[in-house]
């Protein structure tokens, strides 16, 4: 029983490039989230996400971020142009109930 | 104020002895309460769940829940070094709606020496 999935898993890129992250949930899992952990700080709520909806986006940035899980296929988070700051571990995690979250391996962004 | 409070450590117990984590919360209305072991490098892995008040125990952890105080606590018997790694308590608050948002507080680092 394969766990949540994340690729890749260290992701490298330049200032003003666009950064995607994909995850893959748990098999029976509709519900997923994304949380980001800057260096030295917690784990941040992002967004929640259902096959093809966004329920709450309230913690992501206003501006270059957004979120998708379509109906077929992987979440994807995408960030445009990033920065510096954009720079930390993006995690993925899924539920079956909304209740306990399991996570994936998270994606370790290096903005250069 | 926090919404979620942990005492960052580091906590130093000796192999064998009991380790003592605990978390504070400011949202009186939260129902879901989670603690979560992350290895250096790696992801947070879910260790225990609760959701009433009392104890609930799993093999080597208890976890404590008291929602007149707003406190949940994580015991850890006969600590062995694989246990280093930093806790996370997570709460799932009220204020987030229908949604399950968690809210995380910051961790406390623990080291178990042999």
């Amino acid at each position: 029983n394969a766990g949540v999935m994340q690729n890749p898993r260290h992701l490298v890129r330049r200032r003003g490039q666009e950064a995607r992250l994909r995850c893959s949930p748990m098999k029976g899992h509709s519900h997923v989230y994304w949380y980001r952990q800057l260096p030295e700080e917690g784990l941040k709520f992002m967004v929640y996400l259902q096959k093809e909806n966004i329920i709450d986006e309230s913690g992501m940035p206003k501006e270059r971020f957004s979120a998708e899980f379509p109906k077929e296929g992987p979440s994807i988070l995408r960030i445009q142009q990033v920065v510096r700051g954009d720079s930390a571990a993006y995690f993925c995690a899924s539920s079956p109930t909304r209740v306990e979250q399991y996570f994936g391996p998270g994606t370790r962004l290096t903005v250069t | 104020q926090k919404e979620v409070e942990q005492n960052s450590g580091p906590l130093s117990v000796p192999e064998g002895a009991i380790a003592s984590l605990n978390c504070t919360y400011s949202d009186r209305g939260s129902q879901s309460f989670f603690w979560y072991r992350q290895y250096s490098g790696k992801s947070p892995e879910l260790i225990m769940s609760i959701y009433s008040n009392g104890d609930k125990e799993d093999g080597r952890f208890t976890a404590q829940l008291n929602k007149a105080s707003q406190y949940v606590s994580l015991l850890i018997r006969d600590s062995q070094p694989s246990d280093s790694a930093t806790y996370l308590c997570a709460v799932n608050p009220i204020s987030s709606g229908s949604a399950r948002q968690l809210t995380f507080g910051s961790g406390t680092q623990l080291t178990v020496l042999p």
